[in-house]
């Protein structure tokens, strides 16, 4: 068992370039979410994904879009890369929506010049 | 906007010594969970507290939860340098589906 597992582990991009984080899970989970981690702050939820074939904002969804490609994996796609989008991104599942635990991932560190 | 707040933002003790967070949110819960964090890493879930339950144990692991107060805390009793990371809490409301993350601990452990 894998777990979560994200592709790439660290990415440099040019401001206007886009990208597409990979997030895949293993644990047969119906809930998956991507967060950003920014220095000396907590995770703030971009997007989640309650079961497959659905995708809702979170608190932070601007400039990003995402994909829930199957029930195992779920996408994050910055289309126009900025510097306000250097930081580091995870992403997790879960069992169900309310009340369970979520298993994350190593994180993505993405910095945009 | 962060729903939890840690306090401290930093602690350091010795070995064997037991560490204290606390955590504060501002609106009610269904439930409150503890992370770790080690340096570089993604998080691991510690503890779920559901908002009818006063206080959980896992291990030297110690969670209260003071619905009227709005609070949390954590204890780790007698911490080893590898309880060294950070420590979130993560509050998720009533009538929604998301966690919101606090600031977090940072707890170092000397040898």
């Amino acid at each position: 068992n894998a777990g979560v597992t994200q592709t790439p582990k660290f990415q440099v991009l040019k401001t206007g370039q886009s990208m597409t984080l990979q997030c895949a899970q293993d644990m047969n989970h119906n809930s998956m979410y991507w967060y950003r981690q920014d220095p000396g702050m907590g995770l703030r939820l971009i997007y989640y994904s309650a079961s497959e074939g659905t995708t809702d904002k979170g608190e932070v969804p601007n400039g990003y879009n995402v994909s829930r490609l199957n029930k195992r994996e779920f996408s994050l796609r910055l289309e126009s890369a900025a510097p306000s989008q250097t930081s580091v991104y995870f992403c997790a599942s879960s069992v169900g929506q309310f009340s369970y635990e979520q298993y994350f991932g190593p994180g993505t560190r993405l910095t945009v010049t | 906007s962060q729903q939890g707040e840690e306090d401290p933002q930093a602690l350091s003790i010795q070995e064997g010594e037991n560490a204290t967070m606390n955590c504060s949110y501002k609106t009610s819960i269904n439930n409150l969970q503890w992370y770790r964090q080690n340096s570089g890493r993604g998080l691991v879930h510690l503890i779920l507290i559901r908002s009818n339950e006063r206080e959980k144990h896992s291990g030297r692991l110690r969670v209260t939860l003071d619905t009227s107060k709005k609070s949390s805390s954590l204890l780790i009793t007698a911490s080893r340098a590898a309880d060294t990371a950070s420590y979130f809490c993560a509050t998720e409301g009533l009538n929604t589906d998301k966690l919101i993350f606090g600031t977090g601990t940072r707890l170092q452990v000397f040898p």
